[in-house]
């Protein structure tokens, strides 16, 4: 099976601009779920997804969004960047219909986004 | 929310010896307790998972104990070898989400 894919890789925006980050999930796998990466603050929750309806969110604010389409890829969006939105986004997918935070998550490589 | 404490931040021990990471948690309804791996520039991945019902588990070089009363778990890597060097996570989940301590980079020298 594949793994998790996400795109881009790197992308470099500057403030106030927005970005769209892509996740696809091991096939059959139905929950998504989102996590932000920085070196002081480790991993950090931002919210899940699963059969297309947000099931949990992390304590971020209202410009970090996200949504699934049926086939269970997931985007998720930053409005109105702000320098300390740098950092590696990750993406884990999970066989799990009860939850992430139930059984593995199978990460992807992540989006690595740099605000200038 | 749950919040999870993790120690140490870095830890370096000479081929061999044993490492020992240690977590606590603030939430009592956590009964999820994984562990993940994070080498240089690669995807975290978990190596070792425990739940609430379960004292202690083994796998190989690498045991979870976890103490439910105290709120803390511990990861104990023995026999440590320099491929072992790595970011680890520990992670605590009531049931809908992981929250993750803030990682510990270890070192293993030969």
């Amino acid at each position: 099976k594949a793994g998790v894919t996400q795109t881009p890789r790197y992308l470099i925006k500057t403030r106030g601009q927005q970005v769209t980050l892509s996740c696809s999930p091991i096939s059959g796998h139905r929950s998504v779920s989102w996590y932000q990466q920085t070196p002081g603050q480790g991993l950090q929750f931002l919210f899940e997804y699963f059969s297309e309806t947000q099931r949990n969110k992390g304590n971020f604010p209202g410009r970090f969004s996200g949504r699934q389409f049926s086939n269970s890829r997931s985007e998720m969006n930053v409005s109105t960047l702000e320098l300390g939105d740098s950092a590696l986004y990750l993406c884990a997918s999970s066989p799990s219909g009860q939850g992430a935070g139930t059984g593995e998550l199978f990460f992807g490589e992540g989006s690595r986004l740099t605000v200038l | 929310g749950e919040n999870v404490e993790q120690h140490p931040s870095t830890l370096s021990v000479q081929e061999g010896d044993s490492a020992v990471i240690k977590c606590t948690y603030s939430d009592s309804a956590s009964n999820y307790f994984p562990w993940y791996k994070q080498e240089l520039g690669k995807r975290p991945q978990l190596i070792i998972d425990i739940r609430s019902n379960v004292g202690e588990k083994k796998d190989q070089r690498i045991a979870v104990t976890l103490n439910k009363t105290a709120k803390h778990f511990s990861l104990h890597i023995t026999e440590t070898q320099p491929e072992d060097s790595a970011v680890y996570f520990c992670a605590a989940s009531p049931g809908y989400a992981l929250n993750f301590g803030k990682g510990t980079s270890l070192l293993v020298t030969p």
